[in-house]
Order: C-alpha cells, then structure tokens, then sequence
C-alpha cells in the first residue's frame, strides 16, 4: 500500500517560514491535501490539491509540488499555527485514503 | 457546511463489538457528490483511514481492517454507521465520522468521539 512519510516535528521562530514536507513514491502523481489539528480539536482542511485554499484560510498558508515531495508551507508563523499538520492523498488504484503521520510545528 | 456527530459506546470490551453512529445535519447522506467516512487516530499517532460508503451503499475499507469492519448507511435517519467486530487495546482511539468528495478530499469532520476498550 501507499505509504506517506512525514517528519515528526518542525520547529521555527515567530515571523518566520515553516516548511513541512510530504514524501511518497512518485507524490507528483497524486493530489495531496493538508490538514491542521490544534490539541483537543478535529483536523481541518488547509490545502486541497496540491495548492488550493478553502475559503478563510489566509494565503500565508500554501501548498506545493516538486519532485517525491509534496510541501506545506506557513508564512509569518504565529504562535496560533502551533498544531499537528498531516498530508492525505487518494490513492485511485485501490480506491482507499492514505494519511501521513503527521508533523507537530513548534513555534519557539 | 455539514455538519457531524458521532455517537455510541466510549467504552468497549475486548473481544466484542464497537458500534458507532454519525448523524449528519446541513446535508445529506444521499447526496451522490459525498462518501462517507470513519477515521480514527490513537492517542498521540496519525490518523488512519477505516472505510467509507455512498448512497448506493458501496463501501471501501483499509485492508489492515477489513476483516473486522463493516459501514453502512441509512437514509431515512440520515445516519451512517460502523461496525468493528473483535476489538482489543489496540483499537482503542478517537474515532471520527466525515464527509468525503469522490476524490477524498476531507472537507467535514465530526468533533471526534474516543472509545477505548478495556475490560
């Protein structure tokens, strides 16, 4: 089955730029959307296809391509975008949802 | 937006069945653009895809589960549904409802409802 990789955790000052990265087999062939979860909450859609916003997520949040990996990336970090960030993509083949483990971003 | 609610038993023995209920209001369960979906995610791990259903009632599950899951829907309640038979410590998590498009993206979620299993 298709297995997404994700660093455990990603640590940046405030005011700075947070990456977080997606690696799967061949991920340009797929579309990967973004989900952000604050403790205690349900995740929420940030990205859907690779780079799209759902409407009242600011455009510091974005999201990219290149290559075997896919990129989260948050502009201007605040100490409200502390959260648990998970890529997700369909995998057409066998019809099933594929979910990485997710990525905690610590804002220092 | 829809929205979702899970509910059922927050506790569960081992070796028996954990059954739980989501009941969806601002849309429908009929809707032929929407699947629907459990997810669950053990206390401090990602998230894992159980299954999901459309109205016509056809299903799709993680292979690590199938043998123990069974979704359903029911339109008249507007209400789906998950069976997950055989239980042990290690299904213990939350457990969320959703709603899927036809190509897996996630736009509702329910808040989430942990069942743990222990006798």
């Amino acid at each position: 089955s298709y297995v997404l990789t994700q660093p455990p955790s990603v640590s940046v000052a405030p005011g700075k730029t947070a990456r977080i990265t997606c690696g799967g087999n061949n991920i340009g062939s797929y579309s990967v959307h973004w989900y952000q979860q604050k403790p205690g909450q349900a995740p929420m859609l940030v990205i859907y296809y690779d780079s799209d916003r759902p409407s009242g997520i600011p455009e510091r949040i974005s999201g990219s391509h290149s290559g075997n990996t896919a990129t989260l990336t948050i502009s201007g970090v605040a100490a409200g975008d502390e959260a648990v960030y998970s890529c997700q993509v369909w995998d057409s083949s066998t019809d099933h949802v594929v979910f990485g483990g997710g990525t905690k971003l610590t804002v220092l | 937006q829809v929205q979702l609610q899970e509910s059922g038993p927050g506790l569960v023995k081992p070796s028996q069945t954990l059954s739980l209920t989501c009941s969806v209001s601002g849309g429908s369960v009929s809707s032929s653009s929407s699947f629907w979906s459990w997810i669950r995610q053990p206390a401090g791990k990602g998230l894992e895809w159980i299954g999901r259903i459309n109205v016509s009632g056809s299903t799709k599950y993680n292979p690590s589960l199938r043998s123990r899951v069974t979704i359903s829907v029911d339109t008249s309640k507007n209400q789906f549904s998950l069976k997950l038979t055989s239980v042990t410590a290690a299904d213990t998590a939350v457990y969320y409802c959703a709603r899927e498009t036809r190509t897996a993206v996630i736009y509702d979620w329910g808040q989430g409802t942990l069942v743990t299993v222990s006798s």
